[in-house]
């Protein structure tokens, strides 16, 4: 079974332009977070999807980011546009229910 | 916040046994335990989660106090592989929270030859 795929794995961007993470998660798991990790600071939670929508967006830092999950499968998140600060790991998780959440490889966005 | 507490570092000899420690002295009656871990750039990887009960699962066992105000994550026999961040999270589906971990700093756990 595939687990909780991200892409791109990496993306090297400048200041100013626009970045789309995907995250294709685990089939058949309602539940997608987004979650990221900027230099030397914890891992932080986005936002939650239920199938198609939003339960939690209280992490979402601003409204330069945009979630959707259009029919409730992959999930992408857009910067727009992209700030230096935004650089960081941007991981996606996906469960089933209230069982335990399996998380993606992540991707590492560099905004130069 | 987090509201777990957890050393920074620890260290541990490669097929010993490794015994990370988590406080949660303010732990909710219906607030589970789960570990994590995050081997290097990797996402994290899920470990284990009780309630009140030891459990034990392929990977790892995790005991619990009688008053759950702090629990030890065990890895039995500790390999190179398993060097990484462990994190200690509590939390209860419901009640607002339908998922959403918070991720304190985690232990450090470094396994030498």
């Amino acid at each position: 079974e595939a687990g909780v795929t991200q892409f791109p794995s990496h993306s090297v961007i400048e200041k100013g332009q626009t970045v789309t993470l995907r995250c294709d998660p685990i089939s058949g798991h309602d539940n997608l977070y987004w979650y990221r990790r900027v230099m030397g600071k914890e891992i932080k939670f986005l936002l939650h999807f239920v199938k198609e929508s939003k339960q939690d967006e209280s992490g979402m830092p601003n409204n330069r980011f945009l979630a959707e999950r259009t029919g409730g499968t992959y999930s992408t998140l857009k910067v727009q546009p992209a700030e230096l600060e935004d650089s960081g790991v941007y991981f996606c998780a996906s469960s089933q229910g209230a069982a335990e959440a399996f998380f993606g490889q992540g991707t590492r966005l560099t905004v130069v | 916040d987090a509201k777990t507490t957890q050393p920074p570092s620890m260290d541990c000899a490669e097929g010993r046994a490794a015994n990370l420690p988590c406080n949660h002295s303010t732990i909710s009656g219906n607030e589970y335990v789960y570990w994590y871990r995050q081997i290097h750039s990797q996402g994290p990887q899920y470990i284990i989660h009780g309630l009140k009960n030891n459990e034990t699962n392929e990977m790892a066992s995790l005991i619990i106090t009688e008053d759950r105000k702090s629990s030890t994550l065990i890895l039995p026999h500790a390999t190179l592989r398993d060097t990484a961040v462990y994190y200690c999270i509590v939390y209860a589906w419901g009640s607002g929270n339908t998922g959403k971990l918070i991720f304190g700093q985690g232990t450090t756990l470094q396994v030498k030859p």
